[in-house]
């Protein structure tokens, strides 16, 4: 059973055009949840870390929130450069490790 | 990237060849770690270290060894390579377990024929 689902698979914007990518967990414990951004050919990037329901973090035109099963990043008035794939990971309490969903690849049309 | 370097950047090899890749880190991190990363598929964890000599296996460690002899080098070996193996791999590097807050290196890519 996936523990973490992305949702859309794939998302195209318009410049200026807002909107939310999804990071939905079944973890039975969160001690943690990550963005990260990748870029083509690079290595994921961090973001934000999230760690108890009702938290928000910002950061230029991103912000990310979360609930108790549940993660949006909100993109205001993107950018073509905000192009890229977001992953999301969390950890569950009392592991080492993280586990990332598959990712939305944003694109954003000048 | 953090400090941290991966060789080789490209690799092709045959199956049943033994394979090692290199990760080298400038940061001083104790934690050290080796993904892999498939289409339809999260980031997947092989092993990580959390010290010299100090390694344990992740998700998905079968078919794949590490080995940690100094604070900056962590390697990921393939002892006899096969077809599946054929991904990008990813090192990331944290200063500590509890904020797992990842810096990554640009990746390998693997591909076994």
């Amino acid at each position: 059973e996936d523990q973490v689902t992305q949702s859309p698979e794939a998302l195209r914007l318009q410049e200026g055009e807002s909107s939310s990518l999804n990071c939905s967990y079944t973890v039975s414990g969160l001690r943690g949840l990550f963005w990260y951004r990748q870029d083509p050919g690079k290595g994921p990037e961090f973001l934000f870390t999230l760690y108890s329901a009702g938290e928000e973090k910002e950061k230029e035109r991103l912000k990310a929130t979360l609930t108790k099963k549940e993660s949006f990043l909100h993109i205001t008035a993107p950018k073509p450069e905000d192009s890229a794939t977001y992953l999301c990971a969390v950890q569950e309490a009392g592991a080492n490790n993280l586990f990332f969903g598959t990712g939305t690849r944003l694109t954003v049309i000048p | 990237d953090a400090g941290i370097t991966q060789s080789p950047r490209h690799k092709v090899t045959e199956t049943g060849t033994p394979v090692t890749l290199r990760c080298h880190q400038t940061e001083n991190h104790r934690y050290m770690y080796w993904y892999r990363q498939d289409p339809g598929h999260g980031l997947r964890l092989i092993h990580y270290s959390y010290g010299v000599k100090d390694t344990d296996k992740g998700e998905v460690s079968d078919g794949y060894s590490v080995s940690r002899s100094k604070t900056e080098d962590f390697l990921l070996t393939l002892e006899s390579a096969t077809s599946s193996q054929t991904s990008v791999y990813f090192c990331a590097i944290s200063g500590t377990a509890q904020d797992e807050k990842l810096f990554f290196g640009s990746g390998t890519q693997l591909s076994v024929l």
